[in-house]
């Protein structure tokens, strides 16, 4: 299973757009990325998924170079609301099995 | 439509004791994964069940078990409690292979005395 590294803590202010990147150097075929929001005390959301180039959402979009070892999670003007830990995981989506690293902490400042 | 559900939602256990966590999968999801996260942590795989059967394992002891039922709920069992494993126990529940993704329920708080 592919091993990420995130940056473990990012300050932002409200109304901009924030861009967290993830690095998988040994990401495998058949792995997509997925990025997850975590507030305290509460499981994991589901934010958005891809294999390659760019998916975008109603929340955030998803860039994803043409070598896949690494992403980028892009959140467009941040709220108070948007503090969290944010993960990024790589992994097989026919088996699940997903392998957490430590998050990123996001703080969002007025 | 319900979300994944879990129960009790906190607890408290003396070491050496027994406990059960219940899942309730999303509609439609047939997958059940059982996740493990302590204060500060990431969540940690613990095991996934699928038609009934564990199809993958963590790196987890033998004193960690679980059970599918035929509607796709699933519990989580520890026995012999031990102060280490207080955490938060995440539930997680997906459709059939390939291509989807997971979702989290809110968790079991589990405090261990």
């Amino acid at each position: 299973l592919a091993k990420t590294t995130q940056p473990i803590s990012m300050d932002s202010y409200e109304g901009q757009e924030v861009n967290i990147t993830c690095s998988h150097n040994n990401i495998a075929t058949n792995d997509y990325i997925t990025w997850y929001q975590q507030f305290p005390s509460q499981g994991p959301r589901f934010i958005i998924q891809g294999y390659k180039t760019k998916v975008t959402n109603e929340v955030a979009s998803l860039f994803i170079p043409a070598d896949r070892k690494s992403s980028t999670l892009s959140l467009p003007r941040v709220s108070l609301s948007d503090t969290a830990v944010y993960y990024c995981l790589v992994g097989d989506v026919g088996t699940y099995k997903y392998i957490f690293g430590t998050g990123t902490r996001l703080k969002v400042l007025a | 439509d319900a979300g994944v559900t879990q129960s009790p939602t906190h607890l408290i256990k003396t070491r050496g004791q027994q406990v059960t966590l219940r899942c309730s999968p999303k509609s439609g999801h047939d997958t059940v994964s059982w996740y493990q996260q302590a204060l500060g942590q990431g969540p940690q795989f613990i095991f996934q069940y699928y038609e009934e059967e564990e199809r993958q394992r963590g790196n987890f002891p033998d004193r960690f078990s679980g059970h599918q039922f035929p509607n796709y709920s699933s519990e989580l069992n520890v026995n012999a409690l031990l102060l280490g494993d207080s955490a938060l126990y995440l539930c997680a529940s997906s459709p059939g292979p390939p291509g989807n993704t997971i979702y989290f329920g809110e968790g079991s708080w589990l405090t261990v005395v």
